[in-house]
């Protein structure tokens, strides 16, 4: 069965300081990842996903990802953090058949310093 | 705004009773799947329907039950609700592509 790991419960940066979030996962052939957004009180938002190809993906926001499949890792970064970014982050694995529901990451909070 | 209603946006109730959340589907999307999202389990995949039909099913209780109806829209029922139930139920929308779309999330709260 598929797992998401995120190792970091909660990651503090400062405003305009790089960040990378860590995903690890788990799943027996080439995985379909993404990475989602929550802010406080609002549901799930798509920042990007993996599929095939480039192993660098770049989503919305400033976002990229990139896949290791040696490390079995898809972390996220950001090159300049904003205070807007401060919110949970969860990576997600998705199976390559039709159910294609998400398996997902505990969720990293985000916390951003002035 | 990811074009996926649900309605309410919160809802708080008794332990005993039955409740049903709602969910609309994005404009021609016909796969529909429900997520709780708790602190003690985080996100879990409940079930899955796709164009009126049970595709997949995950960690989803008995009291627990979902149908899609014709116009797509879904609904997700509740019953003999405990203390445990109280969650975030999110609702999340397919279409030919592989990404799922998120709904804002109903959030239940049972005293």
């Amino acid at each position: 069965a598929q797992s998401v790991t995120q190792p970091d419960i909660h990651i503090t940066v400062s405003e305009g300081a790089s960040l990378e979030l860590r995903c690890n996962y788990s799943y027996g052939a080439t995985p379909y990842l993404f990475w989602y957004v929550q802010s406080p009180g609002q549901g799930l938002q798509l920042l990007l996903k993996y599929f095939s190809g480039d192993t660098l993906v770049q989503g919305i926001k400033g976002f990229e990802a990139e896949f290791k499949r040696s490390q079995s890792s898809f972390n996220l970064r950001k090159p300049s953090v904003h205070w807007s970014d401060a919110a949970e982050y969860f990576c997600a694995v998705g199976p390559n058949n039709a159910g294609n529901m998400l398996t997902f990451g505990g969720g990293t909070r985000l916390m951003v310093k002035p | 705004d990811s074009g996926v209603t649900q309605t309410p946006k919160h809802l708080i109730t008794a332990t005993g009773q039955r409740v049903t959340l709602r969910c609309s589907p994005r404009s021609g999307d016909l796969s529909v799947y429900w997520y709780q999202q708790s602190l003690d389990q985080g996100l879990q995949f409940l079930i899955q329907y796709y164009n009126g039909e049970e595709r997949a099913k995950g960690n989803i209780l008995e009291r627990f039950s979902a149908q899609q109806f014709p116009d797509l829209h879904s609904e997700l029922n509740l019953s003999s609700l405990e203390l445990g139930d109280s969650a975030l139920y999110f609702c999340a929308s397919k279409g030919s592509g592989y990404e799922q779309f998120f709904g804002p999330g109903t959030r239940l709260t049972v005293l």
